[in-house]
């Protein structure tokens, strides 16, 4: 079965402390693929990251990065320095590799950066 | 990055009639579209996964005759509440798979907010 969990309801932190926002997942796909997607107060869903279950390096892009563990099954995500901009909900997703066409979205966590 | 519009963004309507939502993209052409269901402070749900020229696939416990979807062509799925009650009130996201962007992935339109009365 897949399954993606996101245990954090919500978040709040003060503006320039860094964040992390839980995911982990189930599947027993060997090739799967993860995401992470922010959806802002505005509704619309925006793309972060795609991830290969065959990449397990961490990535970095300016002020986020994601570290992605197979042994734990967790790709987690973290902001750094947060702004208050950084504030809206957030969504991992899980795809199989034999059906990359359905995402398996966790419940999200709301992250509330206070100026 | 990928563009996906939708139309309208927010609708309200009696209940018993029905309500089209357009979900386009714009810069790509999409062979697979997806409908989503999104209850408050909730996750999205898939409906229904579209392919253009043939029938969608529907998630199990999603009606096809109320929830009608059509992908006519490679830049157009279009969604519609048929008999609208207030229970379908929600808000609807759909997606677009650009395969030929990079990365391949689920590119999201703005959603639509439905509501009932």
């Amino acid at each position: 079965a897949q399954k993606v969990t996101q245990a954090q309801t919500e978040i709040s932190v003060v503006e320039k402390e860094d964040v992390t926002l839980d995911c982990v997942y189930e599947t027993r796909d060997t090739t799967y693929y993860l995401f992470w997607y922010k959806q802002p107060p505005s509704g619309e869903l925006v793309f972060l990251i795609r991830r290969n279950s065959f990449d397990e390096q961490n990535e970095i892009s300016g002020r986020y990065s994601w570290n992605f563990q197979k042994s734990t099954s967790s790709f987690n995500f973290t902001i750094t320095a947060s702004q208050v901009v950084d504030s809206a909900v957030y969504f991992c997703a899980l795809s199989g590799g034999y059906n990359f066409n359905k995402f398996y979205f966790g419940s999200g966590t709301k992250l509330n950066v206070k100026p | 990055g990928a563009v996906v519009s939708q139309h309208p963004s927010w609708v309200i309507c009696k209940s018993g009639t029905s309500v089209k939502i357009e979900c386009r993209s714009l810069d790509f052409q999409a062979t697979t579209m997806f409908w989503y269901r999104q209850f408050p402070k909730q996750s999205l749900m898939l409906m229904a996964t579209s392919n253009e020229g043939s029938k969608a696939t529907y998630e199990q416990g999603v009606e096809k005759d109320k929830f009608l979807i059509n992908h006519a062509s490679l830049t157009l799925s279009t969604l519609t509440v048929t008999s609208a009650h207030p229970e379908d009130s929600s808000f609807y996201i759909c997606s677009a798979r650009a395969i030929d962007r990079v990365p391949d992935t689920q590119y999201f339109g703005p959603g639509t907010r439905l509501t009932v009365l």
